[in-house]
């Protein structure tokens, strides 16, 4: 398996624009996270699915923010409308139920 | 309210040095805590757990302690080497869930040749 495939690696925007991150997890897992660090803030838990189904997503800042995950292979992580404040790394993650969670690369926004 | 505390200086040692970074947690008692590596550019990547009933994990060179009195765990890397350079993460499940595993800040660790 390749892992925990994010893109795009960078993206660059302007404000008010609508962005949406894409993450193809590990095959198999049955977990999906998504996660935003910040050198002010660290890594902060966004959302996480189990089973394609959201159980907790008090992480996502605001309702500019949605996550979805219409099958078990793919998840996107939308911002709309984009701020400047939301300029940050932003990872998925998955892992098998009591496992270790394995991360992507990355995708780092740039919000102007 | 619940935390989770790393030293957040960075933490220099000299090659072939024992390493020792340090995880602090308050007002909860998770199952399990977990130690990730971060290269700077690049995802983390697990290293070890270790549950609520062990003391004591090691995975080569590396050792957890985990102290559920203190609600401390202790991450070491015996015979230090300059490719051990990275910030190291630790991580456990605050209320909410057993897989809603939380981050703490990292502690960024440079090993000198």
């Amino acid at each position: 398996d390749a892992g925990v495939i994010q893109s795009p690696r960078h993206e660059v925007t302007e404000m008010g624009q609508e962005v949406t991150l894409r993450c193809k997890p590990i095959s198999g897992h049955d977990y999906l996270f998504w996660y935003r660090q910040t050198m002010m803030r660290g890594l902060e838990l966004l959302i996480y699915f189990n089973n394609n189904v959201p159980i907790d997503d008090s992480g996502m800042p605001e309702d500019r923010f949605s996550a979805k995950m219409p099958n078990a292979s793919f998840s996107t992580l939308k911002i709309q409308p984009s701020e400047p404040r939301d300029s940050a790394v932003y990872f998925c993650a998955s892992s098998f139920t009591g496992g270790e969670a394995f991360f992507g690369q990355g995708t780092r926004l740039t919000v102007v | 309210s619940q935390k989770i505390e790393q030293n957040s200086e960075a933490l220099n040692i000299q090659e072939g040095k024992t390493a020792t970074l340090t995880c602090n947690y308050t007002n909860y008692s998770p199952a399990y805590l977990q130690w990730y590596r971060q290269d700077p550019g690049r995802g983390p990547v697990f290293l070890l757990l270790i549950r609520e009933n062990e003391k004591e994990k090691r995975k080569e060179r590396l050792k957890v302690t985990f102290d559920t009195t203190l609600k401390q765990s202790l991450f070491h890397i015996t015979a230090s080497q300059p490719a051990d350079s990275a910030t190291y993460l630790c991580a456990l499940p605050l209320s909410g869930g057993y897989q809603k595993v939380t981050f703490g800040t990292g502690t960024k660790l440079q090993v000198i040749p």
